[in-house]
Protein backbone atom coordinates (compact mmCIF):
# COMPACT_ATOMS: atom_id res chain seq x y z
CA UNK A 1 0.00 0.00 0.00
CA UNK A 2 1.70 2.97 -1.22
CA UNK A 3 -0.70 5.70 0.22
CA UNK A 4 -0.38 8.77 1.94
CA UNK A 5 -3.62 10.57 2.99
CA UNK A 6 -4.10 14.20 3.74
CA UNK A 7 -7.06 15.77 5.90
CA UNK A 8 -9.02 17.76 5.12
CA UNK A 9 -9.16 18.08 1.32
CA UNK A 10 -10.55 21.69 1.00
CA UNK A 11 -9.84 24.54 3.79
CA UNK A 12 -11.08 27.76 3.69
CA UNK A 13 -9.88 29.78 6.41
CA UNK A 14 -9.98 33.59 7.14
CA UNK A 15 -6.24 35.73 8.03
CA UNK A 16 -7.09 35.54 11.87
CA UNK A 17 -8.25 31.78 12.52
CA UNK A 18 -5.73 28.87 13.59
CA UNK A 19 -6.39 25.57 11.45
CA UNK A 20 -3.76 22.38 10.91
CA UNK A 21 -3.38 19.93 8.25
CA UNK A 22 -3.15 16.55 8.44
CA UNK A 23 -0.92 13.64 7.27
CA UNK A 24 -0.87 10.28 7.99
CA UNK A 25 1.20 6.90 5.66
CA UNK A 26 1.24 3.75 7.21
CA UNK A 27 4.10 2.27 4.49
CA UNK A 28 6.92 2.31 7.93
CA UNK A 29 8.55 5.41 6.07
CA UNK A 30 10.79 7.61 8.00
CA UNK A 31 10.73 10.66 6.24
CA UNK A 32 8.16 13.15 5.78
CA UNK A 33 7.56 16.23 4.00
CA UNK A 34 5.58 19.44 3.45
CA UNK A 35 5.31 21.25 -0.03
CA UNK A 36 3.31 23.95 -1.79
CA UNK A 37 2.22 24.11 -5.01
CA UNK A 38 0.51 27.43 -6.69
CA UNK A 39 -1.04 26.45 -9.76
CA UNK A 40 0.81 25.64 -12.58
CA UNK A 41 3.84 25.64 -10.75
CA UNK A 42 5.86 22.72 -9.62
CA UNK A 43 5.71 22.07 -5.72
CA UNK A 44 7.79 24.06 -3.50
CA UNK A 45 9.50 22.15 -0.35
CA UNK A 46 8.82 23.68 2.98
CA UNK A 47 9.87 21.58 5.57
CA UNK A 48 11.41 17.85 5.82
CA UNK A 49 11.18 15.37 8.76
CA UNK A 50 13.71 12.47 8.95
CA UNK A 51 13.25 10.00 11.79
CA UNK A 52 10.61 12.45 13.39
CA UNK A 53 13.45 15.17 13.63
CA UNK A 54 12.90 18.04 11.16
CA UNK A 55 15.61 18.51 9.07
CA UNK A 56 14.89 21.19 6.21
CA UNK A 57 13.23 24.24 7.44
CA UNK A 58 13.05 25.87 3.41
CA UNK A 59 13.01 29.56 5.65
CA UNK A 60 9.55 29.14 5.49
CA UNK A 61 7.18 31.64 7.50
CA UNK A 62 6.57 31.38 11.15
CA UNK A 63 2.71 31.79 10.44
CA UNK A 64 3.48 27.65 9.50
CA UNK A 65 4.54 25.45 11.92
CA UNK A 66 5.30 21.49 11.68
CA UNK A 67 4.89 18.91 13.92
CA UNK A 68 6.18 14.94 13.54
CA UNK A 69 4.24 13.57 16.65
CA UNK A 70 5.21 10.24 15.03
CA UNK A 71 6.67 8.23 12.55
CA UNK A 72 3.12 7.72 11.15
CA UNK A 73 1.73 11.56 11.38
CA UNK A 74 2.58 14.79 10.83
CA UNK A 75 0.96 18.06 10.98
CA UNK A 76 0.87 21.74 9.72
CA UNK A 77 -0.05 24.28 12.00
CA UNK A 78 -1.36 27.57 9.57
CA UNK A 79 -1.56 30.71 11.64
CA UNK A 80 -2.04 34.53 10.54
CA UNK A 81 -2.09 33.33 7.04
CA UNK A 82 -2.30 35.71 4.08
CA UNK A 83 -4.20 35.39 0.84
CA UNK A 84 -0.96 34.56 -1.11
CA UNK A 85 -0.96 31.29 1.15
CA UNK A 86 -3.42 30.15 -0.58
CA UNK A 87 -2.35 27.18 -2.32
CA UNK A 88 -2.85 23.07 -3.08
CA UNK A 89 -0.47 22.25 0.29
CA UNK A 90 0.60 18.49 -0.75
CA UNK A 91 2.26 16.00 1.72
CA UNK A 92 4.82 13.27 0.67
CA UNK A 93 6.85 10.40 2.31
CA UNK A 94 9.83 8.60 1.58
CA UNK A 95 11.44 5.20 3.15
CA UNK A 96 14.51 7.47 4.38
CA UNK A 97 15.24 11.22 4.14
CA UNK A 98 17.68 9.83 0.86
CA UNK A 99 18.16 8.72 -2.60
CA UNK A 100 14.49 7.46 -2.65
CA UNK A 101 11.23 8.12 -3.81
CA UNK A 102 8.88 10.01 -2.40
CA UNK A 103 5.01 9.35 -2.60
CA UNK A 104 2.44 11.95 -2.73
CA UNK A 105 -0.52 12.62 -0.64
CA UNK A 106 -4.12 13.76 -2.94
CA UNK A 107 -3.16 17.26 -1.25
CA UNK A 108 -5.24 20.14 0.93
CA UNK A 109 -6.94 23.16 -1.18
CA UNK A 110 -6.36 25.72 1.22
CA UNK A 111 -8.07 29.28 0.73
CA UNK A 112 -7.27 31.87 2.76
CA UNK A 113 -10.07 34.81 2.93
CA UNK B 1 22.83 23.12 -7.34
CA UNK B 2 21.06 21.04 -9.40
CA UNK B 3 17.95 22.29 -11.70
CA UNK B 4 15.95 20.71 -14.00
CA UNK B 5 14.30 22.27 -17.43
CA UNK B 6 11.37 20.51 -19.02
CA UNK B 7 11.50 22.57 -22.69
CA UNK B 8 7.78 22.14 -23.59
CA UNK B 9 5.18 24.09 -21.92
CA UNK B 10 2.52 22.20 -23.46
CA UNK B 11 2.09 19.01 -25.76
CA UNK B 12 -0.92 18.09 -27.82
CA UNK B 13 -1.19 14.71 -28.84
CA UNK B 14 -3.91 12.64 -30.93
CA UNK B 15 -5.52 9.65 -28.98
CA UNK B 16 -3.31 6.51 -29.78
CA UNK B 17 0.27 8.65 -31.40
CA UNK B 18 3.23 8.00 -29.45
CA UNK B 19 4.36 10.78 -27.20
CA UNK B 20 8.08 12.11 -25.47
CA UNK B 21 8.51 14.19 -23.38
CA UNK B 22 11.62 15.93 -22.69
CA UNK B 23 13.72 16.62 -19.43
CA UNK B 24 16.72 17.75 -19.04
CA UNK B 25 19.00 18.30 -15.80
CA UNK B 26 21.82 20.11 -14.24
CA UNK B 27 24.07 17.59 -11.76
CA UNK B 28 27.78 17.30 -11.09
CA UNK B 29 26.94 13.51 -9.94
CA UNK B 30 25.25 11.15 -10.72
CA UNK B 31 21.42 12.11 -10.01
CA UNK B 32 18.37 10.25 -8.58
CA UNK B 33 15.62 10.61 -11.57
CA UNK B 34 11.94 10.98 -11.32
CA UNK B 35 8.71 10.88 -13.47
CA UNK B 36 5.63 12.21 -11.75
CA UNK B 37 1.83 12.92 -13.44
CA UNK B 38 -0.57 14.95 -11.66
CA UNK B 39 -4.18 15.52 -12.82
CA UNK B 40 -6.20 18.70 -11.85
CA UNK B 41 -6.55 18.88 -8.29
CA UNK B 42 -4.58 16.28 -7.58
CA UNK B 43 -1.64 15.04 -5.98
CA UNK B 44 1.59 13.92 -7.67
CA UNK B 45 1.81 10.26 -9.02
CA UNK B 46 4.85 8.31 -9.35
CA UNK B 47 5.38 7.18 -12.74
CA UNK B 48 8.99 5.64 -12.88
CA UNK B 49 12.52 6.10 -11.47
CA UNK B 50 15.85 5.62 -12.62
CA UNK B 51 18.62 5.28 -10.15
CA UNK B 52 21.54 3.35 -11.75
CA UNK B 53 21.50 0.69 -14.14
CA UNK B 54 19.50 -0.18 -17.17
CA UNK B 55 18.67 3.31 -18.72
CA UNK B 56 15.84 2.47 -19.76
CA UNK B 57 13.54 2.21 -17.18
CA UNK B 58 9.93 1.03 -17.24
CA UNK B 59 7.30 2.22 -15.37
CA UNK B 60 3.47 2.03 -14.43
CA UNK B 61 0.90 2.65 -17.13
CA UNK B 62 3.03 1.78 -20.33
CA UNK B 63 5.11 5.01 -19.87
CA UNK B 64 9.38 4.27 -19.90
CA UNK B 65 12.05 6.83 -19.83
CA UNK B 66 15.77 6.33 -20.97
CA UNK B 67 18.35 7.71 -19.11
CA UNK B 68 21.51 9.42 -21.13
CA UNK B 69 24.17 10.74 -19.21
CA UNK B 70 25.75 12.08 -22.25
CA UNK B 71 23.17 14.47 -23.12
CA UNK B 72 22.11 15.20 -19.46
CA UNK B 73 18.41 13.60 -20.43
CA UNK B 74 15.82 11.57 -19.07
CA UNK B 75 12.89 11.54 -21.52
CA UNK B 76 9.79 10.36 -20.83
CA UNK B 77 7.98 8.02 -23.65
CA UNK B 78 4.91 6.38 -24.38
CA UNK B 79 3.91 4.42 -27.78
CA UNK B 80 0.39 5.10 -27.62
CA UNK B 81 -1.12 7.91 -25.85
CA UNK B 82 -4.87 7.27 -24.44
CA UNK B 83 -7.07 10.41 -23.61
CA UNK B 84 -6.45 9.59 -19.80
CA UNK B 85 -2.94 10.31 -20.18
CA UNK B 86 -4.07 14.02 -19.83
CA UNK B 87 -2.17 15.62 -17.30
CA UNK B 88 0.71 17.82 -16.11
CA UNK B 89 4.20 15.70 -16.02
CA UNK B 90 7.01 16.70 -13.90
CA UNK B 91 10.25 15.60 -13.83
CA UNK B 92 12.75 15.70 -10.82
CA UNK B 93 15.77 15.05 -9.66
CA UNK B 94 16.98 13.84 -6.33
CA UNK B 95 20.58 15.48 -4.90
CA UNK B 96 22.34 16.71 -2.20
CA UNK B 97 21.97 20.41 -1.83
CA UNK B 98 23.56 22.03 0.90
CA UNK B 99 25.83 19.33 2.85
CA UNK B 100 23.56 16.02 4.01
CA UNK B 101 20.44 17.29 2.57
CA UNK B 102 18.69 15.58 0.00
CA UNK B 103 15.73 16.87 -1.83
CA UNK B 104 13.77 16.97 -4.93
CA UNK B 105 13.81 19.69 -7.96
CA UNK B 106 11.13 19.90 -9.85
CA UNK B 107 11.45 20.85 -13.43
CA UNK B 108 8.57 23.79 -14.49
CA UNK B 109 5.92 20.96 -16.06
CA UNK B 110 4.54 19.68 -19.32
CA UNK B 111 0.75 19.70 -19.88
CA UNK B 112 -0.39 17.03 -22.10
CA UNK B 113 -3.70 17.26 -23.80
CA UNK B 114 -4.86 14.58 -25.52
CA UNK B 115 -7.55 14.70 -28.85
CA UNK B 116 -9.73 12.65 -29.37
Amino acid sequence: DTEVTQTPKHLVMGMTNKKSLKCEQHMGHRAMYWYKQKAKKPPELMFVYSYEKLSINESVPSRFSPECPNSSLLNLHLHALQPEDSALYLCASSPGARAYEQYFGPGTRLTVT
Amino acid sequence: AQSVTQPDIHITVSEGASLELRCNYSYGATPYLFWYVQSPGQGLQLLLKYFSGDTLVQGIKGFEAEFKRSQSSFNLRKPSVHWSDAAEYFCAVGALSGGSNYKLTFGKGTLLTVNP
